[in-house]
């Protein structure tokens, strides 16, 4: 069954370094969303993305915060001068179409330790 | 913005027991998504729901979506040691009206089984 991956599984950068990654959703959908959760926490929305641009973003996905399909297959986040509260799972997740029967896919997340 | 709140936070139970999770809303989702996220894994989808009254199963899981649209409960029905996790309702929200489909999560029920 295809599936939504990520890349790097756990990624350790010290505060102040940009950050970037990485996500490959299944091959014919169409919506892609960045997630967040904080350890212990509930999972966050971050940003959705169709036809190559944000369709919507959360308070949270402010400045620092960048989305990129830079090719048919990849979408990247980046961060661009992380701090100590980026600390979190990032998962990615994607949709087929808009209809409401298409739930959305997630990746098993990349864990990003601040420094 | 729409919240969802789950109970109970957390269950511990013996194995062959059932299983009774909610979540409520204070507005109307018009599609109910049960997720369960294991360790290191990013969310996996367990049931949809997309209609008021909508009772589905899949295996020994069993969801509904409430008539009122503002709740939703999953049961699981002679639990095994797999089934430890944490469960989280979620739904997509509109933005102005389109159907982007960012999703609002609960805070999850944390369920332990015991052998």
């Amino acid at each position: 069954e295809p599936e939504v991956t990520q890349t790097p599984s756990h990624q350790v950068t010290q505060m102040g370094q940009e950050v970037i990654l990485r996500c490959v959703p299944i091959s014919n959908h169409l919506y892609f969303y960045w997630y967040r959760q904080i350890l212990g926490q509930k999972v966050e929305f971050l940003v959705s993305f169709y036809n190559n641009e944000i369709s919507e973003k959360s308070e949270i996905f402010d400045d620092q915060f960048s989305v990129e399909r830079p090719d048919g297959s990849n979408f990247t986040l980046k961060i661009r001068s992380t701090k100590l509260e980026d600390s979190a799972m990032y998962f990615c997740a994607s949709r087929r179409g808009a209809q409401a029967n298409q739930p959305q896919h997630f990746g098993d997340g990349t864990r990003l330790s601040i420094l | 913005g729409q919240q969802l709140n789950q109970s109970p936070q957390s269950m511990f139970i013996q194995e062959g027991e059932d299983v009774s999770m909610n979540c409520t809303s204070s507005s109307i989702f018009n599609t109910w998504l049960w997720y369960k996220q294991e360790p290191g894994e990013g969310p996996v989808l367990l049931i949809a729901l997309y209609k008021a009254g909508e009772l589905t199963s899949n295996g020994r899981l069993t969801a509904q979506f409430g008539i009122t649209r503002k709740d939703s409960f999953l049961n699981i029905s002679a639990s095994i040691p797999s089934d430890v996790g944490i469960y989280f309702c979620a739904g997509p929200t509109n933005a102005g009206g389109t159907s982007y489909g960012k999703l609002t999560f609960g805070q999850g029920t944390i369920l332990t089984v015991h052998p």
